[in-house]
């Protein structure tokens, strides 16, 4: 099974930028790097995804390593509403899209 | 404004009742899950359904199963609903490229007494 693994939780300072880890050693070629997050008492959200480059969108960016075992999801300015827990996901061959525990996002005002 | 919109937000029944959880999405998606999600086990795979009438078992797929008549429906069925399904369940859609996001209900709470 495809797997990622990340660090169940983090804190940020409002208005600091968040580095969010998360390691997919068993990453195939054409698997592609999903994140999204959960805000209390609703259904995850997307926020962005790749497959080799990094990306950029309104919400985030993703910066994923040149092995592609690892990327880090990047927020350049926390704010409070960001607080959430964050899922990286695999989304493999077979149309799955695989979950990990996520990692808890604590912004501190 | 895409949506995918789950039939109740909170549902409590009785063990032993058969439980109907309904999704539906209008997207036109070709991929539909099921997912429960429970306190330190984040979301596992119950069901998955890429087609009208096809079905895939994900990682938990015991004591549930699934019904997709409907391109936009897809239902999860607790044939006889026990105390441990008590959980938070999740549906999502997606199309079939892997370079596309899904999009998740709100959840439906499910209490098993």
């Amino acid at each position: 099974d495809a797997k990622t693994t990340q660090p169940n939780s983090m804190e940020s300072n409002e208005e600091e930028p968040v580095h969010l880890p998360c390691n997919h050693s068993t990453i195939s070629g054409t698997d592609y790097i999903h994140w999204y997050r959960q805000l209390p008492s609703q259904g995850p959200e997307y926020v962005i995804h790749g497959l080799t480059s990094n990306v950029n969108n309104r919400m985030a960016s993703l910066a994923i390593a040149e092995d592609r075992k690892s990327s880090t999801l990047i927020l350049h300015r926390a704010t409070l509403r960001d607080a959430a827990v964050y899922y990286c996901i695999l989304r493999v061959t077979g149309n799955q899209f695989y979950f990990g525990t996520g990692t808890s996002l604590t912004v501190i005002p | 404004d895409v949506k995918v919109t789950q039939s109740s937000r909170y549902l409590v029944k009785r063990t032993g009742e058969k439980v109907f959880l309904e999704c539906v999405q209008d997207m036109d998606h070709e991929n539909m899950f099921w997912y429960r999600q429970d306190p330190g086990l984040g979301l596992r795979l119950i069901y998955f359904s890429y087609d009208v009438k096809m079905k895939e078992k994900g990682d938990i797929p015991e004591g549930y199963s699934v019904s997709r008549e409907k391109k936009e429906r897809f239902s999860l069925i607790l044939e006889s609903a026990s105390t441990n399904q008590t959980s938070m369940y999740l549906c999502a859609s997606s199309g079939q490229s892997l370079n596309t996001e899904a999009f998740f209900g709100q959840g439906t709470r499910l209490t098993v007494v």
